[in-house]
């Protein structure tokens, strides 16, 4: 199935914030707010940091902030640390058939 | 808390199958569904599929209709997922992954909690 695009990388100085966009179809990010993010460091597990679009788990620092307009979803990350540096991925379900597709992940360097 | 311990790394010649389990701890093992997710090395995740503990009742990406198979023990809280006639292709890191709540719905379309992953290695 094809993937939401995101950007490549993205980067930020200490301090400052940044935004990572995921853009699908109405199928999937346009159609509903099931869309979520994920904080990846290497070598381990994806962490969950946003979902329903905007809803942040307990835990995730309020740094973390979660957006939608049309069929683009948004994460940003502000008052941005050193750890903040991992790749990112969006997710969403997909409304056609029962599956979930994945974007094709942001690498956050600070 | 919440974990999902799974099993070990696995290396398997093509054409063989591979079997990972991913047991859980720390809450209700019926009552939250449970998702398999692969990771390609230096790639993005790839969702599987789906099993329904209470019942078992499960559903896989098209893309591994046939050759997937996702099954459940709940006397010991453990979900297996066993993958079929491999290949190269298949060579990856295979995670267990919770299905969250929203609100009171089991349906929440995320995942809150993920194994610590399992490496697939398929080489003649």
């Amino acid at each position: 199935q094809s993937a939401l695009t995101q950007p490549a990388s993205v980067s930020g100085s200490p301090g400052q914030s940044i935004t990572i966009s995921c853009t699908g179809t109405s199928g999937d990010v346009g159609g509903h707010d099931y869309v979520s993010w994920y904080q990846q460091h290497p070598g381990k597990a994806p962490k969950l940091m946003i979902y329903g679009v905007t809803n942040r788990p307990s835990g995730i620092s309020d740094r973390f902030s979660g957006s939608k307009s049309g069929n683009t979803a948004s994460l940003t990350i502000s008052g941005l640390q050193t750890e903040d540096a991992a790749d990112y991925y969006c997710t969403s379900y997909r409304t056609s058939i029962y599956t979930y597709v994945f974007g094709t992940g942001t690498t956050v360097t600070v | 808390q919440v974990q999902l311990v799974q099993s070990g790394a696995e290396v398997k010649k093509p054409g063989a199958s591979v079997k990972v389990s991913c047991k859980a701890s720390g809450y209700s093992f019926t009552t939250y569904y449970m998702h398999w997710v692969r990771q390609d090395p230096g790639q993005g995740p790839e969702w599987m599929g789906i099993i329904r503990p209470s019942y078992g009742v499960t559903q896989y990406a098209q893309k591994f209709q046939g050759r997937v198979t996702m099954t459940r023990d709940t006397s010991t809280s453990t979900v297996y997922m066993e993958l079929n006639s491999l290949t190269s292709e298949d060579t990856a890191v295979y995670y267990c992954a919770r299905e969250g709540y929203l609100g009171y719905d089991p349906s929440g379309y995320h995942f809150d909690n993920w194994g610590q992953g399992t490496l697939v290695t398929v080489s003649s």
